[in-house]
């Protein structure tokens, strides 16, 4: 299977815990991009890269909430000190920039969390 | 802020006919259109991607349009399927190197027999 996968696909943690999950994405893809998506909404922007640079991140990422890509592949979001609030599905998708491509992306299975 | 509405949250329609869900967006203008498919569960699955100089795009049984003066697009699908059952999103594209994407909430569609 060469689409983006996620890992783990499920997660349940007590309030306060840290969690993190990881994205590998499409091979040759060189744009990455977590949202967030709460029930009965769309998805909302966290943050994405380019390569191994971070480019933006939205004002829902809070400083409780880092991402990395190391060696622009994989990517990791980590959530410190968890709250109720964000119990939510984690979605990572990739995209392929220039060339032919217009920033359709794709998008993993998702991370479902559950905050106790 | 970017505001993104879908015409309702459901829609009903009998197999065989032709569904059309709605997208209309304020403030900027997007520099491309995309649909996804979401079914319960699982990630969105890209559809189909009009740019903001097209007025129609067509792939097998779906078909877009986009009009930049309404600020509105169409999805329309035609011969629908129980199969087509599922949430139907659209995202408003500033451009590569703007890179996110604005989602709406998606209208549920269900197609019965």
């Amino acid at each position: 299977d060469t689409g983006v996968s996620q890992d783990p696909r499920h997660k349940i943690t007590k309030r306060g815990q840290n969690v993190t999950f990881r994205c590998d994405p499409i091979s040759e893809h060189n744009r990455l991009y977590w949202y967030r998506q709460t029930l009965g909404q769309g998805p909302e922007f966290l943050t994405y890269f380019q390569n191994e640079a971070q480019l933006e991140k939205s004002r829902l990422l809070s400083d409780r909430f880092s991402a990395e890509r190391p060696k622009g592949s994989f990517s990791t979001l980590e959530i410190q000190r968890t709250e109720q609030g964000d119990s939510a599905m984690y979605l990572c998708a990739s995209s392929l920039v220039g060339g032919k491509g217009y920033n359709e992306q794709f998008f993993g299975p998702g991370t479902r969390l559950t905050v106790l | 802020s970017q505001k993104i509405e879908q015409n309702s949250e459901a829609l009903n329609i009998q197999e065989g006919k032709t569904a059309t869900l709605t997208c209309n967006y304020t403030n900027y203008s997007p520099a491309y259109l995309q649909w996804y498919r979401q079914d319960p569960g699982r990630g969105p699955v890209f559809l189909l991607l009009i740019r903001e100089n097209e007025k129609e795009k067509r792939k097998e049984r779906l078909k877009v349009t986009f009009d930049t003066t309404l600020k509105q697009s169409l999805f329309h699908i035609t011969a629908s399927q129980p199969a087509d059952s599922a949430t139907y999103l659209c995202a408003l594209d500033r451009g590569s190197t703007l890179g996110r994407l604005y989602f709406g909430r998606g209208t549920q569609l269900t197609v019965w027999p």
